[in-house]
């Protein structure tokens, strides 16, 4: 059972290039998330899609662009990379069909993500 | 804001109960959670308790919510090498019902 799957798994990128990270499942699921996670600081939502076609705001959305491509897919793209964001990012996917429901989330191994 | 604070770390030796607290400042009435992130990993579904109960148990798992305290922990007995990881509470919030995170407690298993 694939679950979550992200890539790359590590990466690499000088400040200003661009980048996209890729997320999938296969569970069938309408909610994807996109969270970034630094050392002691938890996990931050950045964004996250309710249904296929739409996207909100999370947490920490500034720098980033999503796009959910269809119901299996939600990707995070990076449009000028700067330092501040290197981290880990995690991808996850619930059954939540509403902003304001409350379902487990299933994640991906993540992305280890570097900008020098 | 809303809030959920975590212990950053917790040292316990094999065989040992090791119990990882978490405080939060407000939850939607649904489910609270824990998860377990093994190095190199994501973060994996470990147990959850629904707020109107008090206490749920699932093998070597306890799960304790005090409502009026705003206080979940998660008690893990005859803990074990494996059991060594990032633990983190995650609340949903009242506000948007997304989940918000702890800043996960690191348990430390000593043979």
């Amino acid at each position: 059972n694939a679950g979550v799957t992200q890539t790359p798994k590590f990466q690499v990128l000088k400040t200003g290039q661009s980048m996209t990270l890729q997320c999938a499942q296969d569970m069938n699921h309408n909610s994807m998330y996109w969270y970034r996670q630094d050392p002691g600081m938890g996990l931050r939502l950045i964004y996250y899609s309710a249904s296929e076609g739409t996207t909100d705001k999370g947490e920490v959305p500034n720098g980033y662009n999503v796009s959910r491509l269809n119901k299996r897919e939600f990707s995070l793209r990076l449009e000028s990379a700067a330092p501040s964001q290197t981290s880990v990012y995690f991808c996850a996917s619930s059954e939540a069909t509403a902003h304001y429901s409350n379902q487990p989330q299933h994640f991906g191994d993540g992305t280890r993500l570097s900008i020098l | 804001g809303e809030d959920v604070e975590q212990s950053l770390f917790l040292s316990v030796r094999e065989g040992d109960s090791s119990v990882i607290n978490c405080t939060y400042t407000d939850s939607s009435s649904t489910y609270l959670y824990w998860y377990k992130q093994e190095p190199g990993a994501g973060l994996q579904l470990l147990t959850y308790i629904f707020s109107n109960m008090d206490m749920k148990q699932d093998q070597r798992l306890t799960v304790l919510l005090n409502k009026k305290d705003k206080h979940l922990s998660l008690r893990i007995a005859d803990t074990q090498t494996g059991d060594s990881a990032i633990y983190f509470c995650a609340v949903p919030s009242s506000n948007t019902g997304k989940l918000i995170f702890g800043q996960g407690t690191t348990l430390q298993v000593k043979p």
